[in-house]
């Protein structure tokens, strides 16, 4: 059965500040999405990482995967309070685009 | 708008009674899926769809869940007999194989 953990689950950061979220799966897997969902709202797409080594960046978030390692991780240069959401990875169970999620990060930047 | 869209937005009802949500996934996505949400969680997948044929369903998806595509276009998902467990939210997701998925803005049950 496939797990996907993400650590940490609560993340509350300066302005300004650089962190990285963690996502490790148990399975071999090459395709992950990184997913940002606002309260009460649905999840919005932010990256597909679909091999070993893929490296994707939008703004101030920067999404990698290693996949010998399974691990991908997601990096957030310079902090802004618009940041501030539950960030969800997701791995492919096997080639259908059908995803097994994370629990979550809830990042709060703070002013 | 031609994202993922999904009715009703909300549904309150009473335990017993049965409830049915609807689908509509971006026009030219073969791929339909049904996910479940509960608060603090991740989504968790239920089942999902290649055009009209239901592909896969989930041990979560208990005998009360049924799911249909009848055209290969809108998807309908009906709980019977709700309980209080199954307060949730239920998001509809749509894909082409090897895209992106695309998830629509979901819909939150209550069940009192």
């Amino acid at each position: 059965e496939l797990k996907v953990e993400q650590n940490p689950l609560f993340l509350s950061m300066q302005e300004g500040k650089n962190y990285t979220i963690y996502c490790n799966y148990s399975t071999t897997s090459d395709r992950l999405y990184w997913y940002r969902q606002d309260p009460g709202k649905s999840l919005e797409s932010l990256f597909v990482l679909l091999s070993n080594g893929a490296v994707k960046q939008e703004g101030r978030l920067m999404a990698s995967l290693d996949t010998k390692a399974r691990l991908s991780t997601l990096h957030i240069t310079a902090a802004v309070h618009d940041l501030s959401a539950t960030y969800f990875c997701a791995v492919d169970m096997g080639g259908s685009e059908k995803l097994v999620f994370g629990k979550g990060t809830k990042l709060t930047v703070n002013p | 708008d031609t994202g993922v869209s999904q009715d009703p937005r909300h549904k309150i009802t009473k335990r017993g009674q049965n409830v049915t949500f609807r689908c509509d996934p971006i026009s030219e996505h073969n791929r339909l899926y049904w996910y479940r949400q509960t608060l603090g969680q991740g989504p968790e997948f239920l089942t999902y769809f290649q055009n009209e044929a239901q592909l896969e369903k989930s041990r979560l998806l208990s005998d009360r869940f049924s799911a249909e595509r009848p055209k290969g276009s809108f998807s309908t998902l009906e709980i019977q007999r709700t309980e209080q467990g199954d307060s949730a939210m239920y998001l509809c997701a749509s894909s082409f194989p090897g895209a992106r998925v695309f998830f629509g803005s979901g819909t939150q049950l209550s069940v009192l």
